[in-house]
C-alpha cells in the first residue's frame, strides 16, 4: 500500500537556525499537503501542493512539491521558538486516502 | 465558534466498557473523518464520512462504529474497549474527501 516517510523524526535548532523536513512517498501523489501539531494541540493545516515542482512559501515557510510528485520538503528560514511543534506531510495517491507521514518533531532553544 | 468541536475531552474508562465520543462541524463540510494519534503521534485515519458515504479504513477493528445522524456531526462508538485503544482521536472536516482538513481538539482516550 501507499506509504509516505518523513525525516528526520526529531530535529533541535538554535534559535535563528534554519530547518527543513523531507518527506518522500512510495507511489506518485495527486497532491500533498502540511500540517502543524503544537504539543497538546491539533494539527492544523498549513498547505497543499498540486503541480509538479511547485514551490509555495507563507512568511518564513517555504514549501516543495518535487518534479516526479513523490516527494515534498518544508523548510522555515531563521526559526523561532513559536514554530516548535511536530509537522507533518500527508500524500495524497490518485484515488486514494491521505497517508500521513510520521511527522518530524522541531524543538527550538532561545 | 469552535469550527470543529468533540467531546469529551478526556475520557478515562475500564476495559470492556463501551463508550462514544461525539463531533461536530460548523463549517458546512460534507466530509468528515475520525482519525486515531498513538503515543508516537502517528496520525492515522480511521473513517471517512463523503455525502453520507461511509469509508471504512480495513485495518479498524469492527468495534469501532461511526454514526452520522447528519452532515454535521459524525460521533464514534467503540465497544469493548481494550488497553491498546488508548490514543487520542481527533475528528476533522474538510470541504471535499481528502482536500483541506479542520480538526477538533482532540479527546484523550484512556482504558485501564
Amino acid at each position: 500500500g501507499q506509504q509516505v516517510m518523513q525525516i528526520p523524526q526529531y530535529q533541535h535548532v538554535q534559535e535563528g537556525e534554519d530547518f527543513t523536513t523531507y518527506c518522500n512517498s512510495s507511489t506518485t501523489l495527486s497532491n500533498i499537503q502540511w500540517y502543524k501539531q503544537r504539543p497538546g494541540g491539533h494539527p492544523v493545516f498549513l498547505i497543499q501542493l498540486v503541480k509538479s515542482g511547485e514551490v509555495k512559501k507563507q512568511k518564513r515557510l517555504t514549501f516543495q512539491f518535487g518534479e516526479a510528485k513523490k516527494n515534498s520538503s518544508l523548510h522555515i528560514t531563521a526559526t523561532q521558538t513559536t514554530d516548535v511543534g511536530t509537522y507533518f506531510c500527508a500524500g495524497q495517491g490518485y484515488g486514494n486516502k491521505l497517508v500521513f507521514g510520521a511527522g518530524t518533531i522541531l524543538r527550538v532553544k532561545s | 465558534d469552535t469550527a470543529v468541536s468533540q467531546t469529551p475531552k478526556y475520557l478515562v474508562t475500564q476495559m470492556g466498557n463501551d463508550k462514544s465520543i461525539k463531533c461536530e462541524q460548523n463549517l458546512g463540510h460534507d466530509t468528515m473523518y475520525w482519525y486515531k494519534q498513538d503515543s508516537k503521534k502517528f496520525l492515522k485515519i480511521m473513517f471517512s464520512y463523503n455525502n453520507k458515504e461511509l469509508i471504512i479504513n480495513e485495518t479498524v477493528p469492527n468495534r469501532f462504529s461511526p454514526k452520522s445522524p447528519d452532515k454535521a456531526h459524525l460521533n464514534l462508538h467503540i465497544n469493548s474497549l481494550e488497553l491498546g485503544d488508548s490514543a487520542v482521536y481527533f475528528c476533522a472536516s474538510s470541504p471535499g474527501l481528502y482536500t483541506e482538513a479542520f480538526f477538533g481538539q482532540g479527546t484523550r482516550l484512556t482504558v485501564v
